[in-house]
């Protein structure tokens, strides 16, 4: 069974530093890996996805993949009030962006202090 | 363009009711899912569909629960008889195809089982 983990927070981190997410996942035959962003009360949008080992980065946003450690992370530079929110981990068995659906962590609650 | 489109946005019904929710996925997109989200459990995928055609439904909890897809534009999710644990904000989300990565989620529908 696919279990994709994450701290559950909240993750307090000061307006303009950066803000480390994390997430391991079971299953070793997972291609692909997601972060989604959650507002309150809103939809999950995705922020990024990886599936090669490494960084990728995106404007303020970093993912780094890990497969032997079977590890990815998210971090956020230059933190805003506007990142606070629940980060959801997600991840897919396919690297093509997945011919099925995603297994989702349970999210981190990410504050950002002014 | 219109994004993912859901409804109703909220239902409240008594227990052993029936609930039918409905999602018509963004046009062009080939792939529908059907996802439940808690906060005991998270986000969980129900069943998904490829083409129309219904490719995993191991997420559907029990019998109660049902999905079709009748066409490109129009998918149901029925749950017959309903319970109290059913309560629980049910997402679809469409994606355009199997190189795509990103999954488009609508803004749910808020279901409330008394």
């Amino acid at each position: 069974q696919k279990e994709v983990e994450q701290n559950s927070g909240p993750l307090s981190v000061p307006e303009g530093a950066i803000a480390s997410l994390n997430c391991t996942y079971s299953d070793r035959g997972s291609q692909s890996f997601f972060w989604y962003r959650q507002y309150s009360g809103k939809s999950p949008e995705l922020i990024m996805f990886i599936y090669s080992n490494g960084d990728k980065e995106d404007g303020r946003f970093t993912a780094q993949l890990n497969k032997a450690s079977q590890y990815v992370s998210l971090l956020i530079r230059d933190s805003q009030p506007s990142d606070s929110a629940t980060y959801l981990c997600a991840v897919n068995m396919y690297s093509g962006g997945g011919a099925d659906g995603l297994t989702f962590g349970k999210g981190t609650h990410l504050i950002i202090q002014p | 363009d219109a994004g993912v489109i859901q409804s109703p946005r909220h239902e409240v019904t008594e227990m052993g009711q029936e609930v039918t929710l409905r999602c018509k996925p963004i046009s062009g997109h080939n792939s529908l899912f059907w996802y439940r989200q808690t906060m005991m459990r998270g986000l969980e995928l129900l069943i998904y569909f490829n083409n129309n055609v219904p490719i995993d439904d191991s997420g559907m909890p029990e019998d109660r629960f049902s999905a079709k897809m009748p066409n490109a534009s129009f998918s149901t999710l029925k749950i017959q008889p309903s319970e109290p644990r059913d309560s629980a904000v049910y997402f679809c989300a469409s994606r355009g195809g199997a190189s795509s990565y990103e999954q488009y989620f609508g803004p749910g529908t808020r279901l409330t089982v008394t």
